[in-house]
Order: structure tokens, then C-alpha cells, then sequence
């Protein structure tokens, strides 16, 4: 199985603040990499996906980028509603995979 | 709009068999673009794929779970179907269907999900 890795596993910010999270695949994935917001009690909602496409309906201070192993989720102008929890999951190959997640909490 | 509806039972006894069934309406289910997905959250932990299914039955599953999955397609009723059997504590999670795009830069992403449904293994 392809392990994914992110880093940081949580980090405090302010709104306005720009946020870089950074996601890594144990081998080469393309540009099969896709983002997901995740908040308490919620499902999921795609963000980012192919590492640089942004979901119909997403702001666009999302963004995305990176290939074969290393990407990255960036979040321009942080606001109170993106306070969540962000994973990356590769879909390069079966079984898909999931980051263990990146929290973004109000400092 | 494409909407997804988990159902099934919120506790199962360990050793017995989890079932749950994922709605689709909005949509069809017999879509050529897309797989219909399970994926799960235990509490405080991150997501786990579990495995996915096409409208003609075809089916992937994630190895980890030892082979415990199996899922099924009712196009009729635009429903698709996750059963786990031999169920421990472990298995305790969130359980989310989803749409899983099947070809193309959407190739395995999730773009519509059910809002979940929380399953607890205990006797």
C-alpha cells in the first residue's frame, strides 16, 4: 500500500493568516492526489483533486500543487469557516489511501 | 443535486456482521463516470477507504480488512450495500458512502458523500 504523510499534524493560525500544509507519498503517485476538509460530525468535502484542480464550488483561496511525491494544499487568506481538519488521499493506486490529517485550529 | 443517504444499524455485536446501505437520488446510480464508496472514521482517528463498487457489480475492497467485505448493487432501487462481517471493537467508526469518480483527473476522488452514519461494535 502507498503510505501518504502530512505535515504538520496540527498547526494554530488567524484569520487572514496564509496556510501551507504539506502532504508526501511513499512512492510516486503522478498527480493522483486529492484534498478533503473535514470538520466535527461532517462528511468530507473534496477541495482539491489530480493535485491541482479545484472543486466546482470552492473558493479559490484553496489551491493545490505538486507532483510524483510531494504536494501541497495552500490557503491564502485563512477565514473562521475553514477552521477543519484536512486530509490528502492518493488515488494513484488500489487501496486508496488517506495523510493522517492536518488540523487547523484559531490562535 | 446528487444526494447520498446512509441507513442501517447503529450497534452490532461483535462477531456479527455489519450492514449498512447507501440511497442515491438526484442522480443515477448506473452512471459510466463514477464508482459508488465506502469509507470510514473510527473516533479520533483519521479515514480509512474501504472499498467501492460499479452499477454492474464489479467491485474493489481494501485488503486490510482481510477479505471481510462484501458489497452489492441494487440499480432498481438506486442503492448500493456494504456487509462486514466478523466485526470486532475496531471496526467501531463513522461510516460514509460516497460517489468515487472512476476515470479521468476525478479517477478515485470522492466528490459527493453521505452526511454518515456511526456504527458501534459492542455486546
Amino acid at each position: 500500500d502507498i503510505q501518504m504523510t502530512q505535515s504538520p499534524s496540527s498547526l494554530s493560525a488567524s484569520v487572514g493568516d496564509r496556510v501551507t500544509i504539506t502532504c508526501r507519498a511513499s512512492q510516486t503517485i503522478s498527480s493522483y492526489l486529492n484534498w478533503y476538509q473535514k470538520k466535527p460530525g461532517k462528511a468530507p468535502k473534496l477541495l482539491i483533486y489530480a493535485a491541482s484542480s479545484l472543486q466546482s464550488g470552492v473558493p479559490s483561496r484553496f489551491s493545490g500543487s505538486g507532483s510524483g511525491t510531494d504536494f501541497t494544499l495552500t490557503i491564502t487568506s485563512l477565514q473562521p469557516e475553514d477552521f477543519a481538519s484536512y486530509y490528502c488521499q492518493q488515488s494513484y493506486s488500489l487501496p486508496f489511501t488517506f495523510g493522517p490529517g492536518t488540523r487547523v485550529d484559531i490562535k | 443535486q446528487l444526494q447520498l443517504q446512509e441507513s442501517g444499524p447503529g450497534l452490532v455485536k461483535p462477531s456479527e456482521t455489519l450492514s449498512l446501505t447507501c440511497t442515491v437520488s438526484g442522480g443515477s446510480i448506473r452512471s459510466n463516470n463514477y464508482f459508488w464508496g465506502w469509507i470510514r472514521q473510527p473516533p479520533g482517528k483519521g479515514l480509512e477507504w474501504i472499498g467501492s463498487i460499479y452499477y454492474n457489480g464489479l467491485t474493489d475492497d481494501n485488503p486490510s480488512l482481510k477479505s471481510r467485505v462484501t458489497m452489492s448493487v441494487d440499480t432498481s432501487k438506486s442503492q448500493f450495500s456494504l456487509k462486514l462481517s466478523s466485526v470486532t471493537a475496531a471496526d467501531t467508526a463513522m461510516y460514509f458512502c460516497a460517489r468515487q469518480g472512476q476515470s479521468g483527473s476525478l479517477y478515485g476522488s470522492h466528490d459527493s458523500w453521505g452526511q454518515g452514519i456511526l456504527v458501534t461494535v459492542s455486546s
